[in-house]
């Protein structure tokens, strides 16, 4: 299914730079999520936009900055990240927030902190 | 604290037999439990679902059980076969209006299956 698109999927990068990452959906859902997945964790909820409005910030440090332009597109914009960050960070969405259905993931970008 | 758990990390099975997933939670406001499949360097793909009001839910190949009381679910995959061969993770959801928990995807820390030929 290429119904979530996540781009880059490899990112490497220092803790000094300012990189985005980039989720686009074509599945004319409403609502877009970003989790993160560390090695040997369970995916950890970051972000939630239904509408295009946040939703939910799950106590997510200032360094990492969403930013939902519309309900297609989702971006995670990054700055001075930490060693710690260094995660498989997934992209979903579904038909809207708090219904129970199920979410749709994209491949993941795999971001590595220098 | 974990809510959702995946307590066997791993499960080898042979082709043609029945493979048999666990996961246990302990949130009794969930309401809704999910399995996703995932194969290495792609994400999550939605497998299959069951309500809190249903105890079995079954599409082609896989059935999940759901033991409320237990707090308590399995997906079963008969006949297992090689391409079943992924990590599954199972997750859970709390419908109901309400809480800081309202629609967020609470997830296992997932198993891998590997089925032999």
């Amino acid at each position: 299914e290429t119904g979530v698109t996540q781009t880059p999927r490899h990112l490497v990068m220092g803790m000094t730079n300012k990189k985005s990452l980039k989720c686009e959906q074509h599945l004319g859902h409403n609502a877009m999520y970003w989790y993160k997945q560390s090695a040997k964790k369970p995916l950890e909820l970051m972000f939630v936009y239904n509408f295009k409005e946040q939703t939910e910030n799950n106590s997510v440090p200032s360094r990492f900055s969403p930013e939902c332009p519309n309900s297609s597109h989702l971006f995670l914009h990054l700055h001075t990240l930490q060693p710690e960050d260094s995660a498989l960070y997934l992209c979903a969405s579904s038909q809207e927030w708090g219904l129970t259905q199920p979410q749709h993931f994209g491949d993941g970008t795999r971001l590595s902190i220098l | 604290d974990q809510q959702v758990k995946q307590n066997s990390p791993s499960l080898s099975v042979q082709e043609g037999r029945i493979s048999i997933l666990n996961c246990d939670y302990t949130n009794s406001m969930f309401d809704y439990f999910l399995w996703y499949k995932k194969y290495p360097a792609e994400g999550p793909t939605f497998l299959i679902s069951i309500s809190s009001i249903k105890d079995k839910n079954e599409d082609g190949r896989f059935t999940v059980f759901l033991n409320k009381s237990a707090k308590h679910l399995s997906l079963h995959i008969v006949p297992s076969q090689p391409g079943d061969s992924a990590v599954y993770f199972c997750a859970a959801i709390r419908g109901d209006a309400g809480g800081t928990s309202y629609g967020k995807l609470t997830f296992g820390q997932g198993t891998i299956l590997t089925v032999h030929p």
